[in-house]
């Protein structure tokens, strides 16, 4: 039982340019979530997906993009990544909104 | 947003010592929920400990519990026993228990266990 996986792990970007965090779980969650974690602020949510078909933003969405894709996989887009966009990125699952979230390894993102 | 406030950025403890991490947080809500979380040099979001806020009990799990007081909004963890794994960063978060979906997260405190 994998949980949650996301990848890729690390990835180095240059300004302007685009890529697509992936994220997958296998417990049969119906909501998934994209966190950042900056120095010094704790985690802020991006977006999230209550379930399949809808998305949602939270504290901070500006310059990103969500697709869930189905059930298990929920992606998030930076179409033209920036430096204040460096951070770690986590995907998280649960079964709704009051379940504890499960969270995956993160990814370590730099934008130079 | 609720706030959620960790007012130690750092804290040390000796091996086999208890070390105690504040937290706070800022709500009108009567019914929410509380959690710690643990991230250990691997990066990975490890759930310590859950609280209902409707449950007058605190929670405990082995050796770590959490003392609740909710007339003062605070939600401390205590760390008993302390291993060198217990070193690591620790973030208090919070959830509304009704329809909402975010969890709002303190800033965190690192943990450093002295041999």
């Amino acid at each position: 039982n994998a949980g949650v996986t996301q990848t890729p792990k690390f990835q180095v970007l240059k300004t302007g340019q685009s890529m697509t965090l992936q994220c997958a779980q296998d417990m049969n969650h119906n909501s998934m979530y994209w966190y950042r974690q900056d120095p010094g602020m704790g985690l802020r949510l991006i977006y999230y997906s209550a379930s399949e078909g809808t998305t949602d933003k939270g504290e901070v969405p500006n310059g990103y993009n969500v697709s869930r894709l189905n059930k298990r996989e929920f992606s998030l887009r930076l179409e033209s990544a920036a430096p204040s966009q460096t951070s770690v990125y986590f995907c998280a699952s649960n079964w709704g909104s009051t379940d504890t979230q499960y969270f995956g390894p993160g990814t370590r993102l730099t934008v130079l | 947003a609720q706030t959620v406030t960790q007012s130690q950025p750092e804290m040390s403890v000796q091996e086999a010592e208890t070390v105690t991490l504040s937290c706070t947080y800022d709500t009108s809500e009567s019914d929410y929920y509380l959690f710690w979380y643990k991230q250990p040099p691997s990066r990975q979001m490890i759930l310590v400990i859950r609280q209902e806020a409707y449950k007058q009990q605190n929670a405990t799990e082995n050796r770590f519990s959490v003392n609740f007081q909710k007339a003062a909004k605070s939600f401390s963890l205590k760390i008993s026993d302390s291993q060198l794994g217990d070193a690591a960063m620790y973030f208090c978060a919070y959830r509304s228990a009704g329809n909402d979906y975010k969890l709002s997260f303190g800033a965190g405190t690192t943990v450093t266990v002295r041999a």
